[in-house]
């Protein structure tokens, strides 16, 4: 089984800092798929990056990037000049690869930013 | 963007009622949804997985006579909790996957709120 693992409950930063939050997993799979979603207060659940395992190269998405280091199971968030708006629980995500529709996510357990105006 | 709704977005209910709850995909066919629950402060738990004709695959703990799932069409599928009891009490959210391009990325609705007295 997959695990995630998010490893910073809480973190905050001034607004137009940079920040990176932690995500760490352990899978026997070769090729996958990594997410990060955003739970704003409102809870709605948005995607922020995604990354496939089988592509070297780091996702980007406007300030949003990731650090994928597949040999240690690492995939970690930078967002750069970052707005109040982007305060938010972040949740990392693992998903094993397109399975008949059965795709599930494996969720960490989030990390909650706070942007100080 | 994958536009997904659910509805209601809160609901209070009487301890011993049942309680419907709609997720739809609204620009684009699902073939495969997913429900989850959120209590708060915590990350997605994944309930069931919904597909289109087909009987929903349970997550292990999860009662599949108390939540019922149905996804009887492509754009639509239904949680519904029997038997309703305080412990039901969380944040239930449904989320759909697109077949075809981004087929291995969620989209997720906003939330059910569902309060038992």
């Amino acid at each position: 089984a997959q695990t995630v693992t998010q490893s910073q409950p809480e973190m905050s930063v001034q607004e137009a800092e940079t920040v990176t939050l932690s995500c760490t997993y352990d899978t026997s799979e070769s090729n996958y798929y990594l997410f990060w979603y955003k739970q704003p207060p409102s809870r709605q659940m948005i995607l922020v990056i995604r990354q496939e395992a089988y592509k070297q190269q780091n996702a980007t998405e406007n300030r949003f990037s990731v650090n994928f280091q597949k040999a240690a199971k690492s995939f970690s968030l930078k967002i750069s000049d970052s707005q109040l708006g982007d305060t938010a629980m972040y949740f990392c995500a693992f998903m094993k690869p397109f399975n008949f529709g059965n795709e599930k996510l494996t969720f960490g357990t989030g990390t909650r930013l706070t942007i100080i105006p | 963007g994958a536009v997904v709704s659910q509805h209601p977005s809160w609901v209070i209910c009487k301890s011993g009622t049942s309680v419907k709850i709609e997720c739809r995909s609204l620009d684009f066919q699902a073939t495969t949804m997913f429900w989850y629950r959120q209590f708060p402060k915590q990350s997605l738990m994944l309930m069931a997985t919904s597909n289109e004709g087909s009987k929903a695959t349970y997550e292990q703990g999860v009662e599949k006579d108390k939540f019922l799932i149905n996804h009887a069409s492509l754009t639509l599928s239904t949680l519904t909790v029997t038997s309703a009891h305080p412990e039901d009490s969380s944040f239930y959210i449904c989320s759909a996957s697109e077949p075809g391009g981004a087929t291995d990325t969620q989209y997720f609705g906003p939330g059910t709120r569902l309060t038992v007295l």
